[in-house]
This record gives C-alpha cells, sequence and structure tokens, in this order.
C-alpha cells in the first residue's frame, strides 16, 4: 500500500488566497483526521471524520477553515482566506476502527503538507 | 481537556547509552501513542498502549494507568534513533477520538 497520500508537498501562498490540502487515506481505512503542527503549539487534532462523516471539529480553528470528506478515499481541508498564522504542516492520519469504534487504535500518517502564507 | 507532558524537552547522549523519555498526562485515557517524528518530518507510529509493557527491537513501552505515566525507552542507542518522539493520548469516555500531543522530546544522539 502506498500509505496515506497528500498533496500538495509545500504551499506557499499569499494572505487573503484560499488554500486547498488534499489527502488520501489508506485503501480500507474508515477513520481520518486532519492534525496541525506548528513549533509553538506541536501538534494539534483540528478535525476527524469516521465513515467519510464528521464526528468532531471543535479543533477547528475559526470558520476560515473546513474540511470534507465526500468518499471514503478522499479528504479535503480548505483555509479561506489565508492568514500568515496558517503558516504550518498539515498531517492526514487514517485508521481502522472495528465493531462501531470511531477511531481505531494505530493511526498512519501521511508526509504533511507544509504551508507558508506570506 | 487532557493535559500531555514530556520531559526531557531536548535529550543529548551517546551512543550506547540507554534512553528514558517520559510522558505524564492528565486525565483518563483509553489509549497512550508513542510516535518518533523524522528530521524530514515523517510521523511513525512505534507504539499504541492501553496497559502493561510493549517491545519492539531496542525500544521499550512502559504505561502505568493509575499513575498516568508512561516512559519510552530505547536499549543501545544509535545516532539513526535520533529523532522529535512524541507522546499522544486518546481520552477515554466522551470527547474526540482524535489525539492529544505532547510536546515532544528531541533526542540526538552522537556517535
Amino acid at each position: 500500500d502506498a500509505g496515506v497520500i497528500q498533496s500538495p508537498r509545500h504551499e506557499v501562498t499569499e494572505m487573503g488566497q484560499e488554500v486547498t490540502l488534499r489527502c488520501k487515506p489508506i485503501s480500507g481505512h474508515n477513520s481520518l483526521f486532519w492534525y496541525r503542527q506548528t513549533m509553538m503549539r506541536g501538534l494539534e487534532l483540528l478535525i476527524y471524520f469516521n465513515n467519510n462523516v464528521p464526528i468532531d471539529d471543535s479543533g477547528m480553528p475559526e470558520d476560515r477553515f473546513s474540511a470534507k470528506m465526500p468518499n471514503a478515499s478522499f479528504s479535503t481541508l480548505k483555509i479561506q482566506p489565508s492568514e500568515p498564522r496558517d503558516s504550518a504542516v498539515y498531517f492526514c492520519a487514517s485508521s481502522l476502527a472495528f465493531f462501531g469504534r470511531r477511531a481505531g487504535d494505530t493511526q498512519y500518517f501521511g508526509p504533511g503538507t507544509r504551508l507558508t502564507v506570506l | 481537556k487532557n493535559e500531555v507532558e514530556q520531559s526531557p524537552q531536548n535529550l543529548t547522549a551517546q551512543e550506547g547509552e540507554f534512553i528514558t523519555i517520559n510522558c505524564s498526562y492528565s486525565v483518563g485515557i483509553s489509549a497512550l501513542h508513542w510516535l518518533q517524528q523524522h528530521p524530514g518530518g515523517g510521523i511513525v507510529s512505534l507504539f499504541m498502549l492501553s496497559s502493561g509493557k510493549k517491545k519492539h527491537g531496542r525500544l521499550i513501552a512502559t504505561i502505568n494507568i493509575q499513575e498516568k505515566h508512561s516512559s519510552l525507552h530505547i536499549t543501545a542507542s544509535h545516532p539513526r534513533d535520533s529523532a522529535v518522539y512524541i507522546c499522544a493520548v486518546r481520552s477515554e469516555g466522551g470527547g474526540a477520538d482524535g489525539l492529544t500531543f505532547g510536546k515532544g522530546t528531541h533526542l540526538i544522539i552522537q556517535p
């Protein structure tokens, strides 16, 4: 398996522009997570999905952030409009949850998207 | 919200030394993860624990549920072990099934 795939790997944009980050989870996994990593705050959960349904988005910083999962093999995280403080590495992770649980045990991380907002 | 504290924040050691990294958390958990982040940024899951002890090669992870504490040990450390080691917990009960992370321990093993 190719693992979790994220694109783009690097994104540089100007303040005010729309940014879309993409994630393809491991085939067969039913839980997907979006995390953000900064030097100041470390890794933080933004939102996670189970069976394509958003379960908890309490970590999404504000209305400028939105995430979708239209099908089991694709998710997007959109920032509109972007601001310099959004600069971070954004990780997507997936896991396989059994027996009605909403998240599996081992999460497999993608390589991350390094976002720089000028 | 669970507070996750790791110590030390930075650790430099000589090749061959026994390494211990500690993690404490504030409220009950259903699982604790140890992750390794390489200098290039990639994150790899090392262990998932809910009780006791796990061993994989030179890595050993232990957890004490009563004391809300976990340790990651590296025996016969090697320069390729240099990385950031991150403790993450999934809180029990309601709330997010996503992980709450510690700030990480930056480990450097010198030859």
